[in-house]
């Protein structure tokens, strides 16, 4: 069965810190993809990073990296210089080919930047 | 390019009626995505329509239904509403993109049944 887990139901972090949300994620499809979502309190999905399982180097955005472990299947966020604007709960999601369009979220992990 | 749409943003309704929600997905975008989120149970996949046929449903009762049109424009309906169906419902347009796979999300209908 697919299944994504984040551990971590909620976080803080030092301004200008970089934090790292843990994302582990189940498949025994060889073809996938993995995302991270944020979502501010407004309610609406922020697509952050993508990283495909045959992606050979980690996926970068701006202040975002994945760090993709593949053999753990790990995809943990890590977000570097915090701004109080990244407050927001965040979700890591998996897409299998066999799925069609079918993405798969995890639990999601609330952030709290702290001034 | 321009994002997901969803219409209404809010809406209140009464137990017992029906509702009807509307998504535009992203220019070029075929698929498009429903997915249910409350505090309790996340976010839940609803179901997923491509080229106005549906090609993936998630576990929810047949009260729950959706249709894709040519334009690629989707409609969700609840009907028989109940008190449980009050969440945030998101739209999620997906396709290709210079070889990569992406999926963008509308800002949600926040559906209260009262």
């Amino acid at each position: 069965a697919q299944k994504i887990t984040q551990t971590q139901p909620g976080m803080f972090v030092q301004e200008k810190e970089a934090v790292t949300l843990d994302c582990t994620y189940d498949t025994s499809d060889p073809s996938y993809g993995l995302f991270w979502y944020k979502q501010p309190s407004s309610g609406e999905m922020i697509f952050l990073i993508y990283q495909g399982s045959y992606d050979q180097q980690n996926a970068t955005e701006g202040r975002y990296s994945l760090n993709f472990q593949k053999a753990r299947k790990s995809a943990n966020l890590v977000i570097s210089a915090s701004q109080l604007g990244d407050s927001a709960m965040y979700f890591c999601a998996m897409r299998v080919k066999t799925s069609y369009d079918k993405v798969i979220f995890g639990p999601g992990t609330s952030l709290s930047v702290i001034p | 390019k321009a994002g997901v749409t969803q219409t209404p943003r809010y809406l209140i309704k009464t137990r017992g009626q029906q509702v009807t929600l509307s998504c535009s997905p992203i220019s070029g975008h075929r698929s498009v995505s429903w997915y249910q989120q409350t505090p309790g149970q996340g976010l839940q996949f609803l179901f997923e329509y491509f080229s106005e046929t549906q090609r993936n449903k998630g576990n929810f009762p047949g009260r729950f239904s959706g249709r894709q049109f040519s334009n690629s424009r989707s409609e969700m309906n609840v009907s028989t509403l109940e008190l449980g169906d009050s969440a945030l419902y998101l739209c999620a347009s997906s396709g290709w993109d210079r070889g990569s796979w992406e999926q963008y999300f509308g800002p949600g209908t926040r559906l209260t049944v009262t």
